[in-house]
């Protein structure tokens, strides 16, 4: 059973300050891993991709990947009310048709001014 | 931008109702998909299709069909309706070209009640 597990929320951190996204996955040999904003009532939008071990920046945001630990996980660096919403780590299992990605249940964050 | 349009922002049916939900893309995507959210569950996916008139079944297909007749429109069609798929159901596109690292473009989702 493929599964994808995201640390319970909701994640609430001060303004300014930063906030850590956690997500497992249970399918060893996963090629892609995804983290979507979704903002409350709104659609998921694409925020990261990373597919290698590793760092990968954009901005204020940084995903982290551990494949031996089949861990993922998001940095928001100075949070801003902004940044308050669900985020949901999507991973592609190997061998699964393209683009058929894996949702977890989500972590919700919200962003104390 | 890509651009998914979904039909309906709200919709109430009754049980037993043949229900239809439209989905149109505007970027010629090959693949487009069929997910249903619910609280707690995150986002699961019903069907997905990668070319006209092709379709897979996701991980949740019982009590649902799709229908993809062009490439642009892909339709997802609960043949009677029940309470329990009382939920938020958001279209996708991706265009197919990228392999694993496609990015999925979401529609605005569609709220759908069963009473």
């Amino acid at each position: 059973q493929k599964e994808v597990e995201q640390n319970s929320g909701p994640l609430s951190v001060p303004e300014g300050a930063i906030a850590s996204l956690n997500c497992t996955y249970s399918d060893r040999v996963s090629q892609s891993f995804f983290w979507y904003r979704q903002y409350s009532g709104k659609s998921p939008e694409l925020i990261m991709s990373i597919y290698s071990n590793g760092d990968k920046e954009d901005g204020r945001f940084t995903a982290q990947l551990n494949k031996a630990s089949q861990y993922v996980s998001l940095l928001i660096r100075d949070s801003q009310p902004s940044d308050s919403a669900t985020y949901l780590c999507a991973v592609n299992p190997f061998g699964t048709s393209y683009d058929k990605v894996i949702f977890g249940p989500g972590t919700s964050l919200s962003v104390i001014p | 931008d890509v651009k998914v349009t979904q039909s309906s922002r709200y919709l109430v049916k009754r049980t037993g109702e043949k229900v239809f939900l439209e989905c149109v893309q505007d970027m010629d995507h090959e693949n487009m998909f069929w997910y249903r959210q619910d609280p707690g569950l995150g986002l699961r996916l019903i069907y997905f299709s990668y070319d006209v008139k092709m379709k897979e079944k996701g991980d949740i297909p019982e009590g649902y069909s799709v229908s993809r007749e062009k490439k642009e429109r892909f339709s997802l069609i609960l043949e009677s309706a029940s309470t329990n798929q009382t939920s938020m159901y958001l279209c996708a596109s991706s265009s197919g070209t990228g392999g694993f690292n496609e990015k999925l473009f979401f529609g605005s989702g569609t709220q759908l009640s069963v009473l």
